[in-house]
């Protein structure tokens, strides 16, 4: 049972480049979720989706754009990276009383 | 002021302590409760839920204040596997858990 998946574990971006971080469920969640981690922020959450076709701006949404076209996927993208975006980032599936359930992460540098 | 607050330590505590943790919540609509252990570099993984009535895991305990918006975690016998960060998180509307930043414990032998 794999659980959430997120592709890639690390990249480095230059500044300007855009890419897609992909977050796979197979437990059928209908809420999913995508999070930045940084030293000392703790985890802050930048969008989320609530069922399929759906998704609401979190609490740092700018700079970034995600698609749920899919029940069991959730695509995070940056257009244009800016070093302000090196980060950690998580996603995270729940059903509806559930904790969260994480993968395991993607580490992105922009340089 | 942060919606979920959480002393960010470190705790060092010797090993077969017990330590207890607090987290603060501001949104009185909060209706779910979360502890989660975060280990280095790695994603964090539940713990164990709050219910209003306390939740008791092994050497682990949490308990939730409603009246003074607050949940603790109790960890008897500390291990040092028990040596992590520990996310407290509160869920409000739309599913979504705010987290607090954090607290460190160290357990040293």
């Amino acid at each position: 049972n794999a659980g959430v998946t997120q592709t890639p574990k690390f990249r480095v971006l230059k500044t300007g480049q855009s890419m897609t971080l992909l977050c796979a469920q197979d437990m059928n969640h209908e809420y999913m979720y995508w999070y930045r981690q940084d030293p000392g922020m703790g985890l802050r959450l930048i969008h989320y989706s609530v069922g399929e076709g759906t998704t609401a701006k979190g609490e740092v949404p700018d700079g970034y754009n995600v698609s749920r076209l899919k029940k069991q996927n959730f695509l995070l993208g940056l257009e244009s990276a800016a070093p302000s975006q090196t980060s950690v980032y998580f996603c995270a599936s729940s059903g509806e009383e559930s904790g969260y359930t994480f993968g395991s992460g993607t580490r992105l540098t922009v340089v | 002021r942060k919606e979920v607050e959480q002393d960010p330590g470190p705790f060092n505590v010797p090993e077969g302590a017990t330590v207890a943790f607090n987290c603060t919540y501001s949104n009185s609509a909060s209706q779910s409760f979360f502890w989660y252990r975060q280990d280095c570099r790695k994603e964090p993984k539940l713990l164990m839920s709050v219910y209003s009535s306390g939740n008791e895991d092994g050497r682990f305990t949490a308990q939730l204040n409603r009246a003074s918006q607050y949940i603790s975690l109790l960890i008897r016998d500390s291990k040092l596997s028990d040596s992590a960060t520990y996310l407290c998180a509160a869920r409000g509307s739309s599913y979504k858990l705010i987290f607090g930043s954090g607290t460190r414990l160290l357990v040293r032998p």
